[in-house]
């Protein structure tokens, strides 16, 4: 079985100042990894994804993301937050098998709060 | 515009009363899914389908039934609605493996269900 944790539930930053939301995940087999957001009263969004290849990858927005094999982990970054950033973030893994993949287990969420 | 669209957006019903929530697309997605988001349990997923007449159970799928006749059409189906289903509800759907933007969900926007 799979699992995936975001330790922060919420996270305030001030304007122009970096962040960072954690995920790990857990998974005895290969994984897609996603980061997707949901702004208020909205349906989620895809930020970025790793399927393969490198391991830092840049989703839109400013975001990225390194997949870090050896820690399980897929935490997301952006170097400096804007008030509209201010959203739900979620972490998602996709366990990868031959039939292709169906299963996407989403982590409780990270609330990034932007501050003026 | 492509997107997922779900019916109705907010339903206040009571214990027994069956409901059915609608979700459709229109890119000719093959795989489609239903979640429900809770505070602090982030995405679950309740059931998927594959393609046409092909379904299965996600990690919660007691209480709900799907089916898919048609290829945009996904509808979730409460046939006796009790208050722990009050929820927020997202249908979400992804092309066939292999095709371009294979693995990536796009979302509807949302449906808050409120069972008394």
């Amino acid at each position: 079985a799979q699992s995936v944790t975001q330790l922060d539930s919420q996270v305030p930053v001030f304007e122009e100042a970096p962040v960072e939301l954690r995920c790990n995940y857990s998974s005895s087999v290969s994984v897609y990894l996603f980061w997707y957001v949901q702004y208020p009263n909205q349906g989620l969004q895809l930020l970025l994804k790793y399927l393969s290849g490198s391991t830092l990858v840049k989703g839109i927005n400013g975001f990225e993301a390194e997949f870090n094999k050896s820690q399980t982990s897929f935490h997301l970054r952006k170097p400096s937050v804007h008030i509209s950033d201010t959203a739900e973030y979620f972490c998602a893994v996709s366990p990868f098998s031959t039939s292709g993949t169906y299963k996407y287990i989403f982590g409780t969420g990270t609330r990034l709060k932007v501050l003026a | 515009e492509a997107q997922v669209t779900q019916n109705p957006r907010y339903l206040i019903t009571v214990t027994g009363k069956k409901l059915t929530v609608t979700c459709s697309q229109n890119m000719n997605h093959e795989y489609m899914s239903w979640y429900r988001q809770d505070p602090g349990l982030g995405l679950r997923q309740i059931y998927y389908s594959m393609n046409v007449e092909v379904t299965d159970k996600g990690d919660v799928p007691e209480g709900y039934k799907v089916s898919r006749k048609e290829k945009r059409n996904f509808p979730l189906i409460l046939e006796s609605p009790s208050p722990n289903q009050t929820s927020l509800y997202f249908c979400a759907s992804r092309p066939g493996q292999g095709a371009p933007g294979a693995n990536v969900l796009t979302f509807g926007a949302g449906s808050r269900l409120t069972v008394l």
